[in-house]
C-alpha cells in the first residue's frame, strides 16, 4: 500500500532532550516536507526536500533540523526541544514539485514538550 | 512569499444545504490550488485540486472555482451530509517549492 509512515504517533519529552521523528514513503517520491499544525494557524512548513541531499527551510525552521540521505526517508530532528515546539507534526511527500503534484500526508506525530 | 487567507474559520450548515469556503492568495505566480479535508484526529487528505489554466472543476458534490484576476478560489459542497463535517484547508503553490496553506475552516453539518 502506498503510504507515508511517521513514527512515533505520540511523544512526550522534556525540554532539551534531543529527539527524532522518522518519516518514510514507499512511493518513490522526490519531494518530502514537514509541517506543524497549531490551532488557528493551519499548516506551516518547517523544511522541505526536493531530492536526496537537497533540503531547504520553510516558513518556521528555527529549532529543527532535517536530513535526506535516502530518497524514502526524511527525519525531523529537534536537537533541544522547547515547550513552544509542542504541536502536531505531519510529514508529506509528492511525486515532484513544480509539476502540480498533490501532497500525501503521514498520520501525524503529536509532540508534547514539558 | 505567498499569503493565503481562508474564510470563514467556522461554518455550520443544515444537512442538504450548500457550503462555500473562500480563499485568497497574494502571489500571481501561484499556479496550483488543492483543497484538503481533515477529519478529527486524522491526516489531511486531498479532495479536489485545480490548476491555473482552468476556471472550474467538479467532482460529484464538490466543486472548486478559480478567479485568477481577483486571486481567489472557492470550494463548493452541495447537498451536504454529516460525513462532510471536518476541517478544510486550501493551499496555493507558486513557482517555488512551497505549499502555502490557509488557516482552515471547521465545517459542521447539522443533521
Amino acid at each position: 500500500e502506498a503510504q507515508v509512515t511517521q513514527n512515533p504517533r505520540y511523544l512526550i519529552t522534556v525540554t532539551g532532550k534531543k529527539l527524532t521523528v522518522t518519516c518514510s514513503q514507499n512511493m518513490n517520491h522526490e519531494y518530502m516536507s514537514w509541517y506543524r499544525q497549531d490551532p488557528g494557524l493551519g499548516l506551516r512548513q518547517i523544511y522541505y526536500s526536493m531530492n536526496v541531499e537537497v533540503t531547504d527551510k520553510g516558513d518556521v525552521p528555527e529549532g529543527y533540523k532535517v536530513s535526506r540521505k535516502e530518497k524514502r526517508n526524511f527525519p525531523l530532528i529537534l536537537e533541544s526541544p522547547s515547550p513552544n515546539q509542542t504541536s502536531l507534526y505531519f510529514c508529506a511527500s509528492s511525486f515532484r514539485q513544480g509539476l502540480n503534484s498533490p501532497l500525501h500526508f503521514g498520520n501525524g506525530t503529536r509532540l508534547t514538550v514539558t | 512569499g505567498e499569503n493565503v487567507e481562508q474564510h470563514p474559520s467556522t461554518l455550520s450548515v443544515q444537512e442538504g444545504d450548500s457550503a462555500v469556503i473562500k480563499c485568497t492568495y497574494s502571489d500571481s505566480a501561484s499556479n496550483y490550488f488543492p483543497w484538503y479535508k481533515q477529519e478529527l484526529g486524522k491526516r489531511p487528505q486531498l479532495i479536489i485540486d485545480i490548476r491555473s489554466n482552468v476556471g472550474e472543476k467538479k467532482d460529484q458534490r464538490i466543486a472548486v472555482t478559480l478567479n485568477k484576476t481577483a486571486k481567489h478560489f472557492s470550494l463548493h459542497i452541495t447537498e451536504t451530509q454529516p460525513e462532510d463535517s471536518a476541517v478544510y484547508f486550501c493551499a496555493a503553490i507558486n513557482t517555488g517549492n512551497q505549499f502555502y496553506f490557509g488557516t482552515g475552516t471547521s465545517l459542521t453539518v447539522i443533521p
